[in-house]
């Protein structure tokens, strides 16, 4: 089972940020936050990833918390086609392929609205 | 960008059938993996491939299912006898070695539909 809770539905303005919750309140010191979206049935697109530190790309942004039992992915000017379901995974990262499995929950719908 | 490129993009076939499903991962992956996405529901993990053999499997992955890189390039999943149940969206992704931390990266899915 997956080991976070996101909410099952958001909705934003386009050009405004979207700020997606997620919560991993058992994550274990070695587990990586992974974030995936999938548009309409497409393959998961990967965005990001970070471990404690907050982390940034041409994609979006991660800010974990401190204490790392949650986080928020942010995409800073949101359009009509980040319309997707964003999920959060959290992950060991170690070599191997055995634990290089992601395990999907049911994420969260975001609506980008004009 | 570098692509992990999946044929084809919908398969139809009748129950009872064999079907090879063929991915090209990206070059540098060293890390492949069967995800399957059943109408409405979660994308659910297969298998995982390493060195030429399975990682891990789950509980779905059962003796009608098997996967192989047999020259080195495309990586196939073979199921030998469908089922209806077996229509799904099977998705290939692959990882670099080397980083631990790397994330997987998808194709774009074959839509298989068993009649």
């Amino acid at each position: 089972d997956a080991k976070t809770t996101q909410p099952p539905s958001m909705d934003c303005a386009e050009g405004r940020a979207a700020n997606l919750p997620c919560n991993h309140s058992t994550i274990s010191g070695n587990e990586y936050v992974y974030w995936y979206r999938q548009i309409h049935s497409q393959g998961p697109q990967y965005i990001i990833h970070g471990l404690k530190n907050n982390e940034t790309n041409e994609m979006a942004s991660l800010i974990i918390t401190e204490d790392r039992k949650s986080s928020t992915l942010i995409l800073p000017h949101a359009t009509l086609r980040d319309t997707a379901v964003y999920y959060c995974i959290v992950r060991v990262a170690s070599e191997g392929g055995s634990q290089g499995n992601l395990i999907f929950g049911k994420g969260t719908k975001l609506s980008v609205k004009p | 960008e570098p692509e992990v490129t999946q044929t084809p993009s919908h398969q139809v076939t009748q129950m009872g059938q064999e079907v090879i499903l063929r991915c090209v991962p990206i070059s540098n992956h060293l890390y492949f993996y069967w995800y399957r996405q059943i109408l409405g529901q979660k994308v659910e993990f297969l298998v995982s491939f390493y060195n030429n053999e399975i990682s891990e499997k789950s509980e779905i992955f059962d003796d009608q299912f098997s996967v192989e890189r047999p020259d080195g390039s495309n990586f196939t999943l073979k199921i030998r006898s469908t089922k209806l149940e077996d229509s799904a969206m099977y998705f290939c992704a692959g990882r670099l070695e080397g980083t631990y931390n790397s994330p997987l990266h998808f194709g774009n899915g074959t839509r298989l539909t068993v009649t």
